[in-house]
């Protein structure tokens, strides 16, 4: 079945403990990307990548890492987490870079809670 | 930069009847394409329709179909005859060929209850 996934589904933590999300997907796409979702705001992109070793900002990348060593993989990296870090967050990927023509494929979503 | 605002935060309609979400956007761009997507209390993102901004004609997909008013820069989802398995939150996104489309832009989300 074709799907992203990620890990974990809920989480709470502390501040200033790092953590990482994981995001998995199963159907050789290029294009990956992190999206948080918080109310009032919609979703906002926090990092995309174009392919292996090709990453680049979103709208809301203070705070956040990522890394793209092979392709199937995109993990979401909070060195130090905050409070305002509490959010749910979305990762999705796509055969290419072209969301405008390629279907976006959303993970589950993981709810980040940081205390 | 591109934005995009829905100004309807909640919305609450009968089943059976027609509801109509609001969304409106902002760009200087003359090529762009506009969605929308339903999120479902399992937070699933679902593509519910999509626009092409050259295309005049407005799509539709079973009982969702949009009014888009390019030159009022108004993309407005109509849900007819509505199911309770409508219920969820519907984001309106929009994103263009200059930046790449190598990303959505949101809206804040409009919570659409069907009521039995």
């Amino acid at each position: 079945e074709a799907q992203v996934t990620q890990n974990p589904r809920y989480l709470i933590t502390v501040t200033g403990k790092k953590l990482t999300v994981t995001c998995s997907q199963n159907m050789n796409h290029e294009y990956m990307s992190w999206y948080r979702q918080d109310p009032g705001l919609g979703l906002r992109q926090i990092y995309y990548s174009m392919n292996v070793e090709v990453t680049d900002k979103g709208d809301v990348p203070e705070g956040y890492k990522v890394s793209r060593k092979e392709k199937r993989n995109f993990p979401l990296i909070l060195e130090s987490p905050s409070p305002n870090q509490t959010s749910l967050y979305f990762c999705a990927s796509s055969l290419s870079g072209t969301v405008s023509t390629d279907t976006q494929y959303f993970g589950p979503g993981t709810r980040l809670t940081v205390l | 930069a591109q934005t995009v605002t829905q100004s309807q935060p909640e919305m609450s309609v009968q089943e059976a009847e027609t509801v109509t979400l609001s969304c409106t956007y902002d760009t200087s761009e003359n090529n762009y394409y506009l969605f929308w997507y339903k999120q479902p209390p399992s937070r699933q993102m679902i593509l519910v329709i999509r626009q092409e901004a050259y295309k005049q004609q407005n799509a539709t997909e079973n009982r969702f179909s949009v009014n888009f008013q390019k030159a009022a820069k108004s993309f407005s989802l109509k849900i007819s005859d509505s199911q309770l398995g409508d219920t969820a939150m519907y984001f309106c996104a929009f994103t263009s060929e200059i930046q790449g489309a190598q990303k959505l832009v949101f809206g804040q989300g409009t919570r659409l209850t069907i009521n039995p």
